[in-house]
């Protein structure tokens, strides 16, 4: 079965400084990959998307995930955060196969001035 | 433009005592999921659909039942509430497997 793993729980970081939340999928075998950011309180707020195509994807707020197929990875990066860009981050992966979207564990990301 | 609406947004339950949670979308869209949210756990699929009259079980389905008896509205049930089925509840709809879903406001489930 498809899964995904979020190896960081928090990632505390200073405004402006750049950060890279890490995602790591079980097989890149039919499936599309996605970033959610969820606020306090909220529901998910899809930040990009990877379908096919150039690696590199480009999203809202300034983030940007590179696909990587033979490490299985989909890492989100933002150059320079800011303190609004804390939230919750969650990676997953739409399964072509059964239709199944599945997301990661989460990686709550807190930006100190 | 309403998009996703879940009801109720709060709810307390007494052990043994069911209930049925309502999800609807005014989008056209065809899937349609529920997932719970726990702290450190993530969002884990309940069941999902992919269209009208379709349903099928995700990560954890056990103690749960589902509906999808027309388009637009998504049933998820609990015929038996157990204290582990304390969570938060969410709805999510898409048009297809790679497209964005868009998600309801939760609902907070409490069973005491």
């Amino acid at each position: 079965a498809q899964s995904v793993t979020q190896l960081d729980s928090q990632v505390p970081v200073f405004e402006e400084a750049p950060v890279e939340l890490r995602c790591n999928y079980s097989s890149s075998v039919s499936v599309y990959l996605f970033w959610y950011v969820q606020y306090p309180n909220q529901g998910l707020q899809l930040l990009l998307k990877y379908l096919s195509g150039s690696t590199l994807v480009k999203g809202i707020n300034g983030f940007e995930a590179e696909f990587n197929k033979s490490q299985t990875s989909f890492h989100l990066r933002k150059p320079s955060v800011h303190i609004s860009d804390t939230a919750e981050y969650f990676c997953a992966v739409s399964d072509r196969r059964t239709d199944k979207l599945i997301f990661g564990t989460g990686t709550r990301l807190q930006v100190f001035p | 433009n309403a998009g996703v609406t879940q009801t109720p947004k709060f709810r307390v339950l007494k052990t043994g005592q069911s209930m049925t949670l309502l999800c609807a979308q005014d989008m056209n869209h065809e899937y349609m999921y529920w997932y719970r949210q726990d702290p450190g756990m993530g969002l884990r699929l309940i069941h999902y659909s992919v269209g009208e009259g379709t349903t099928a079980k995700g990560e954890v389905p056990d103690g749960y039942n589902v509906s999808r008896l027309k388009k637009q509205n998504f049933l998820l049930g609990l015929e038996s509430a157990a204290p582990s089925q304390t969570s938060v509840y969410f709805c999510a709809s898409s048009w297809t497997e790679n497209t964005e879903a868009f998600f309801g406001q939760g609902t907070r489930l409490t069973v005491v």
